[in-house]
């Protein structure tokens, strides 16, 4: 199936920085790409779609100016989450969309703790 | 509001016997149904998909049902196996050009050897 890579894998930091995670599809152009976040034992939950070269979309309840979101390349999208306090802390995937086929491809999360 | 649940967070079941994973969904919208399944700490890796013009999906050991009247689709593994232990999560998406995925809570597959 077709890959996707997410970096860094795991990150720590103290509360009030800033963290960026990356996400690319590796064989093939994602015109669309999606951040989810999981809590300890929850469900996978849609933060925010991300579509090349225009602004993303978020869902209800998720501040945009916290977690930004840049698609610059149909094979590249990043998540900034700013000003990261304690209960950000939890795992971050990205998925993207192969065209032409409605399935996502998963990346393999990143772990983000903030002391 | 939780458009699509997985009732059952775990189940149990002997190497070589059949595995059933239920999940139902709310929105009569949706129209495309997945599973993932999901080791812990990595990303979910896709299993088997399933149109709502069909009723039914084949791969392999893994077949996916979906009843539409009733909301329900169903994940058969059979014969399962201890490698098919982890956490299993179905998904929905609605209309064709959305491709935004609602996931269900997931349930965890022990398979006993």
């Amino acid at each position: 199936g077709a890959v996707v890579s997410q970096h860094p894998s795991w990150v720590i930091c103290k509360s009030g920085t800033s963290v960026k995670i990356e996400c690319r599809s590796l064989d093939f152009q994602a015109t669309t790409m999606f951040w989810y976040r999981q809590f300890p034992k929850q469900s996978l939950m849609l933060m925010a779609t991300s579509n090349e070269g225009s602004k993303a979309t978020y869902e209800q309840g998720v501040e945009k100016d916290k977690f930004l979101i840049n698609h610059a390349s149909l094979t590249l999208s990043t998540l900034t989450v700013t000003s990261a306090h304690p209960e950000d802390s939890s795992f971050y995937i990205c998925s993207a969309r192969d065209p032409g086929y409605e399935t996502q491809y998963f990346g393999p999360g990143t772990r983000l703790l903030v002391l | 509001d939780q458009q699509v649940k997985q009732n059952s967070p775990s189940l149990s079941v002997q190497e070589g016997r059949i595995s059933i994973l239920n999940c139902d969904y709310t929105n009569s919208m949706f129209d495309y149904f997945l599973w993932y399944k999901k080791y812990p700490a990595e990303g979910p890796t896709f299993l088997i998909s399933i149109s709502s013009i069909k009723d039914k999906n084949e791969d392999g050991r893994f077949t996916v049902f979906l009843n539409k009247s009733a909301k329900h689709l169903s994940l058969h593994i059979v014969p399962s196996q201890p490698g098919d232990s982890a956490v299993y999560f179905c998904a929905a998406s609605e209309g064709s050009g959305i491709y935004k995925y609602i996931f269900g809570t997931g349930t965890r597959l022990k398979v006993l050897a």
